[in-house]
């Protein structure tokens, strides 16, 4: 089992719909989550970054921790076609060396 | 003004021959990376260093030898080049909290 899983997708909404992009994740000492945003043919950049439990909110975006499930969201409210790309979960533990990155879910917000 | 550069953008090369990545990052991170991202988007981890010594080495044939000549790069090079090399290889560096910042990419396509 992989310690991190990502909903495999492809999601494909109407624009202006709420969009959930959901991760799971199996080893209790991840301690920061992060969620990367890919186009395609460029490389991924960082769109939220969060280290607690709750909800961190950045414009359309929010990103939401339940460590007690092992369960980490991104919701994007009024999705727009400029949404369409493909979005990572990725988490850390502390000197652990490296992220683990989650496969990857492709979004495509039609007009 | 790039933060993490790669060279070059495109390679494409015949089976058997010896390639090189170069990597450089601008943002005084001290640890680089470079991943493996295949046609279905998965991004693996290849190797990880820190102030230019190695950290991970994600059973990566050795036919690819990372080297960093400095913390501000990253080069990669990979001998008798196979088909399934064929993928993008991003170079990343990070935070002391592992938010990663990505390079363009590097397109290998092996004939």
């Amino acid at each position: 089992q992989k310690e991190v899983e990502q909903d495999p997708g492809p999601l494909s909404v109407p624009e202006g719909a709420i969009v959930s992009l959901n991760c799971t994740y199996s080893n209790s000492a991840f301690q920061y989550f992060m969620w990367y945003r890919q186009y395609s043919r460029k490389g991924p950049e960082l769109l939220m970054y969060t280290y607690s439990s709750g909800n961190k909110e950045d414009g359309r975006f929010t990103a939401q921790v339940d460590k007690s499930s092992k369960y980490i969201s991104l919701f994007i409210r009024d999705s727009q076609p400029s949404d369409s790309a493909t979005y990572l979960c990725a988490m850390w533990i502390p000197n652990a060396g490296k992220s683990t990155f989650g496969d990857g879910t492709t979004l495509t917000v039609k007009p | 003004d790039t933060a993490v550069s790669q060279t070059p953008k495109y390679l494409v090369t015949q089976m058997g021959n010896d390639k090189s990545i170069k990597c450089e990052q601008n943002l005084g991170h001290d640890t680089m990376y470079w991943y493996k991202q295949d046609s279905k988007k998965f991004l693996k981890i290849m190797f990880s260093y820190n102030n230019k010594e190695l950290i991970i080495n994600e059973t990566v044939p050795n036919r690819f030898s990372p080297k960093s000549p400095d913390k501000a790069h990253l080069n990669l090079h990979i001998n008798s080049l196979e088909l399934g090399d064929s993928a993008v290889y991003f170079c990343a560096s990070s935070t002391e909290t592992d938010t990663q910042y990505f390079g363009p990419g590097t397109r290998l396509t092996v004939l």
